[in-house]
Order: C-alpha cells, then structure tokens, then sequence
C-alpha cells in the first residue's frame, strides 16, 4: 500500500531564510510521481511542484526546489527567500499506481514565516 | 481561466437529511475527484471518477454516493447526513496523461447537526 508521511507537524522560520520541509513515501512502483500542494489561510490549495522519479535533476519551479533522494524514499520541499506569503500548510502526495490514477497525500507541515 | 468551481460554498443540514455537493471544472480534464480534509487527517479520498457516467470508490466512501453526469460536472451526494460527516469537502481534477497533476476546488464547509 502506498504511504505518505510528513513527520514535521509546524516550523517556524524568520522571513528571507530557507527552509526544508520533509516528507517519505512508500510504494512498491518503480516509477512513481511526487507533488507539493500548499494550502493558504483561506483554503484555497494550490499545485507547487512534481517531481517524476525517474528523473534524477530534481525540480524547480520559482523558489520552490526538491531535494529528490530516491534511495531513502524521500522528497524535501526547500522554499528559498520566504516570504510573508508563504505562510500555509505544505502537503506532499503521491501518485498511486496499480490501475488508479489517485492520490495519497500526507498529512501536512505548518509554515509560520516571522516578520 | 480554466478552474474548478463548487456550490455551495458553505451548508448547514440536519441529521438523516440529504446533501448535495456540486462540482463544475472548465479544464476539459477527464478526471474528476472528492476529497473531505478534517484537522489531522490531511486530505482523504471519496470517490472519483474516469469518465463520464462512471464513478469508483476512494478509500473512505462509506456514506457517500457521487454521480458524475457529464466531463464537467460531478457531485458528490449523502442520502442521510450524519454528524460525523462535518468536514470540508474538496473537488479536483485532472487531465490523463498519467502524471495527475491535480487542480483543486475552494472547498464546501459542511456542517451537520
């Protein structure tokens, strides 16, 4: 069965710092994608980033980076120069495979950006 | 824009009653979802949908119907709402490259009492 755990339940940093947010999965597939979705204050929740596994340049989009590391099942989020803004719960999916284009989310990462 | 709309923004109903929740996408996305988000549970799946006038069953769709009569539109349907049921619920599609990139709706705050 495929499993998303996000371990950091808030973090807390000082604006224009960066920061890493952690997430590992398990699956069974070899190839597999992986997503960041950030909810803001309002609800509202957003696509950030992907990245395929059997890719090895991990993605970037904007200030938003991944720090792919297959062999230990991991995917960070690195949010660089954060912002205000930034502020929001960060949740890291899975696709699941096996037939079904679903997806798994973990069950997410405060972010708190101090002025 | 290309978006995903849901009505109604907001409801409160009663036990044992009917709730309708609609879903509108404008992506000309094939795929169709439903997810409720409670504190602590991230977001957990409903049901979804492939196709049109076809629907499957997520990992908690006890208490749940969805109809999805056309690409655009999908609902998500509780014959008798109970209390355990408050939650905000969100729609998203995608198309179907396999990548499943995932759009989603503002959400529906459902209150039950």
């Amino acid at each position: 069965a495929q499993k998303v755990t996000q371990t950091q339940t808030s973090i807390s940093v000082m604006e224009k710092t960066t920061v890493t947010m952690d997430c590992v999965y398990e699956t069974q597939d070899s190839s597999y994608f992986l997503f960041w979705y950030k909810q803001t204050a309002s609800g509202e929740i957003v696509f950030l980033i992907r990245q395929d596994s059997y890719k090895k340049e991990n993605a970037t989009v904007g200030h938003y980076s991944l720090n792919f590391q297959k062999p230990k099942s991991s995917i960070g989020l690195i949010i660089t120069a954060t912002q205000i803004e930034d502020s929001a719960v960060y949740f890291c999916a899975m696709r699941n495979t096996g037939g079904a284009d679903r997806l798994t989310f973990g069950k997410g990462t405060q972010l708190i950006i101090q002025p | 824009e290309a978006a995903v709309t849901q009505s109604p923004r907001s409801k409160v109903a009663v036990t044992g009653g009917k709730v309708t929740l609609s879903c509108h996408q404008t992506n000309n996305h094939d795929y169709m979802y439903w997810y409720r988000q409670d504190t602590g549970h991230g977001l957990r799946l409903i049901h979804y949908s492939y196709v049109a006038d076809s629907t499957e069953k997520g990992d908690i769709p006890d208490g749940y119907k969805a109809s999805r009569p056309s690409q655009e539109n999908f609902s998500l349907i509780l014959e008798l709402a109970s209390l355990s049921q408050t939650a905000v619920y969100f729609c998203a599609s995608s198309d179907a490259t396999g990548k499943n990139t995932q759009y989603f709706g503002p959400g529906t705050r459902l209150l039950v009492l």
